[in-house]
């Protein structure tokens, strides 16, 4: 089932840091995994994506990490800028036999000082 | 990147209405979208599936008869919330998931913020 907080957890950093944001998912049937960036009052946009099949993947100033043996998904933001203060959600991909299906961990609120 | 429209962006209603939201992929086919509702401080919960042409498949504990979805065309899904209360109140957003070469992404769009007084 879902788990409902009451709050994020939160990240602080200072501009020019490095930042890692972690995630543990639940479903070792998951192949797909995807972090996503929000803003406040915008719906999800896509940062990085890694399949089952790798343990590290890297885009522009990102890395994500995969770790199934203990099913643990980090982000890595290097040189963090003001402009990546947002809300971060791992989501795992889980295929059933009526289709697949996206679900979101909690988020991680990150926020970067100047 | 693909382009995923949802309208209206905000809306405010009384209670005991209906309201409407609309999910549209601008420039390409989803036979499968997503509902999501997200209440501040929270993440995305998964509602339904909306399904092209057959009915949507609901998440464990959402009402379908309350939180009505059509999907009648590739290009549209529409999420109804039916005599809708206070605690509707929410930030809805929708998905849509694109194929191509033998790969599957899932596009958002921008979400609605309902407020129902």
């Amino acid at each position: 089932g879902e788990s409902v907080g009451l709050h994020l957890p939160t990240l602080s950093v200072q501009e020019g840091d490095n930042s890692i944001i972690n995630c543990a998912y639940s479903n070792s049937a998951s192949d797909y995994f995807i972090w996503y960036k929000q803003e406040s009052g915008k719906g999800p946009q896509f940062i990085i994506d890694i399949r089952s099949n790798m343990d590290k993947r890297q885009g522009q100033r990102v890395t994500v990490l995969l770790n199934k043996t203990v099913k643990h998904l980090s982000l890595q933001i290097a040189a963090t800028q003001p402009g990546d203060s947002a809300v971060y959600f791992c989501a795992e991909n889980i295929r059933e036999t009526s289709g697949s299906r996206l679900t979101f961990g909690e988020g991680t609120q990150l926020t970067v000082n100047p | 990147g693909a382009v995923v429209s949802q309208h209206p962006s905000w809306v405010i209603c009384k209670s005991g209405t209906s309201v409407k939201i609309e999910c549209r992929s601008l420039d390409f086919q989803a036979t499968t979208m997503f509902w999501y509702r997200q209440f501040p401080k929270q993440s995305l919960m998964l509602m339904a599936t909306s399904n092209e042409g057959s009915k949507a498949t609901y998440e464990q504990g959402v009402e379908k008869d309350k939180f009505l979805i059509n999907h009648a065309s590739l290009t549209l899904s529409t999420l109804t919330v039916t005599s809708a209360h206070p605690e509707d109140s929410s930030f809805y957003i929708c998905s849509a998931r694109r194929f191509r070469d033998r790969d599957e992404k899932l596009f958002f769009g921008s979400g609605t913020q309902l407020s129902v007084l």
